[in-house]
């Protein structure tokens, strides 16, 4: 079955600490990953977008790593701001594949909280 | 800034009556899904549109219905509003059904009480 799996399910940090958000996927076929901000009640931002071949890619304050072989991904947030608050989806894309469609499988998230 | 609107940003209906949300595609893009929502949930696949014509359903009653307009632009109709359907719909839009490459509009927060 394909699921994306995401821990800690929230997670509170004092403003200017580091953190690492973790996904765990068992999607196959496998087009990219993506790391989404989505504050309450809006509608996700990408962070950043990752295809099989890429192991890191970075977004200012933010890092993404991603393990094709085990299948898992981090994100990776320095010295966080009151302004990262907010829940954080790992998203993977399902290519089209013969008459089947492709599709995005989402992680529930996690719920980022930064304290000052 | 995504380029993708969605209208209106907040909506509260009761329950039984029908309600209509729209979102326009960004420049170029002639794709666009439905997902909802649900409050602590991820995004779950409505339906998708190209070219005017449904391209894929997920696991959503038929009184869940869209259409898509010549400008690609889109609507979503629910019909017959439960209380369960109180979530927020987002829009996303993307080429040629070329959903890993989607870009997410602000969504529409939908109440039904």
């Amino acid at each position: 079955k394909n699921q994306v799996e995401q821990s800690p399910q929230s997670l509170i940090i004092l403003e200017g600490k580091n953190c690492t958000l973790q996904c765990n996927y068992t999607v196959s076929p496998f087009s990219n990953l993506r790391w989404y901000k989505q504050d309450t009640g809006r509608g996700p931002v990408s962070l950043t977008i990752m295809t099989f071949s890429e192991n890191t890619k970075s977004n200012g304050r933010y890092t993404a790593t991603l393990d094709a072989d085990t299948k898992q991904s981090s994100l990776h947030i320095t010295a966080s701001q009151l302004s990262d608050s907010a829940s954080y989806i790992c998203v993977v894309s399902r290519p089209a594949v013969g008459g089947s469609q492709g599709n995005l499988i989402f992680g529930k998230g996690t719920k980022l909280s930064v304290k000052p | 800034e995504t380029g993708v609107t969605q209208s209106p940003t907040h909506l509260i209906k009761t329950r039984g009556q029908q309600v209509t949300l729209r979102c326009s595609s960004q420049s170029g893009h002639n794709t666009v899904s439905w997902y909802q929502q649900a409050l602590g949930q991820g995004p779950q696949f409505i339906f998708q549109y190209y070219r005017e014509e449904e391209n894929g359903r997920g696991n959503f009653p038929p009184r869940f219905s869209g259409l898509q307009f010549p400008n690609y632009s889109s609507e979503l109709n629910v019909n017959a509003l439960e209380l369960d359907d109180s979530a927020l719909y987002l829009c996303a839009s993307s080429r040629d059904r070329d959903i890993t490459e989607a870009f997410f509009g602000q969504g529409t927060r939908l109440t039904v009480v």
